[in-house]
């Protein structure tokens, strides 16, 4: 079981609002990611950091933004939710210790819904 | 275009019988595939990994194989139980980028029937 945590794991608000996603690790792994699911398709990455001070946008589009200000913590924030923003959001964490071999562990997700 | 195709889409099966997922990628250039579990409502879960030198991976009652040559990846699992109902997703990653990025298909959502 990877020590990865997501809070909240569902949460369902109103259009406008401001959230945050929570996710923390404490394998002291230095990426972290975020990907957005949608019933039945595949995962697309939208956010990615290396470490600390370190994040970049990922393949897919997103109006999120997140920090990376402690290794083991990685939120992600919707400044003003909309309908569009309803999915699921998955958090996940990896070491590089050799080459072809930079396994991801993801938490269990937060299932997002927006009125 | 880089891209990961799954089949079947859905499979339902009964106890104790086996089964066959596939994989096929036009992913290049290939570092490593990797075969992940998802449950219902959680993150997926690594099952194999294996890289362009490997051509059979088994962990317990899954053993996938890859064929580097054509491309192609299956995901055997033997004497299935009800704990195997999930979907199964395919991801590729590429030795394009520092980030060594990430291909996933679509997953096959396998049913286990008592």
């Amino acid at each position: 079981e990877a020590d990865i945590y997501q809070t909240p794991r569902y949460l369902v608000i109103g259009t406008g609002k401001k959230i945050t996603l929570e996710c923390s690790q404490t394998m002291g792994h230095d990426k972290m990611y975020w990907y957005q699911q949608d019933p039945g398709m595949e995962l697309h990455l939208i956010h990615y950091s290396y470490g600390v001070n370190s994040t970049e946008k990922g393949d897919l589009s997103s109006e999120s933004t997140v920090s990376r200000i402690r290794t083991e913590h990685f939120p992600l924030t919707l400044e003003s939710a909309r309908p569009s923003h309803t999915s699921q959001y998955l958090c996940a964490s990896s070491e590089s210790r050799r080459e072809n071999s930079d396994t991801q562990y993801f938490g269990p997700g937060t299932r997002l819904t927006v009125l | 275009k880089n891209q990961v195709e799954q089949s079947p889409q859905s499979l339902i099966i009964l106890e104790g019988k086996n089964c066959t997922l596939q994989c096929n990628y036009t992913v290049s250039p290939f570092s490593n595939l990797r075969w992940y579990k998802q449950d219902t409502g959680r993150g997926p879960v690594s099952l194999t990994i294996m890289t362009f030198s490997e051509n059979t991976k088994s962990n317990g009652r899954y053993t996938a194989t890859l064929d580097a040559d054509t491309k192609q990846s299956s995901l055997h699992i033997t004497a299935s139980q009800l704990s195997d109902s999930a979907s199964y997703i395919c991801v590729v990653s590429d030795r394009g980028s520092t980030l060594g990025r990430l291909y996933f298909g679509r997953g096959t959502q396998l049913t286990v029937w008592p």
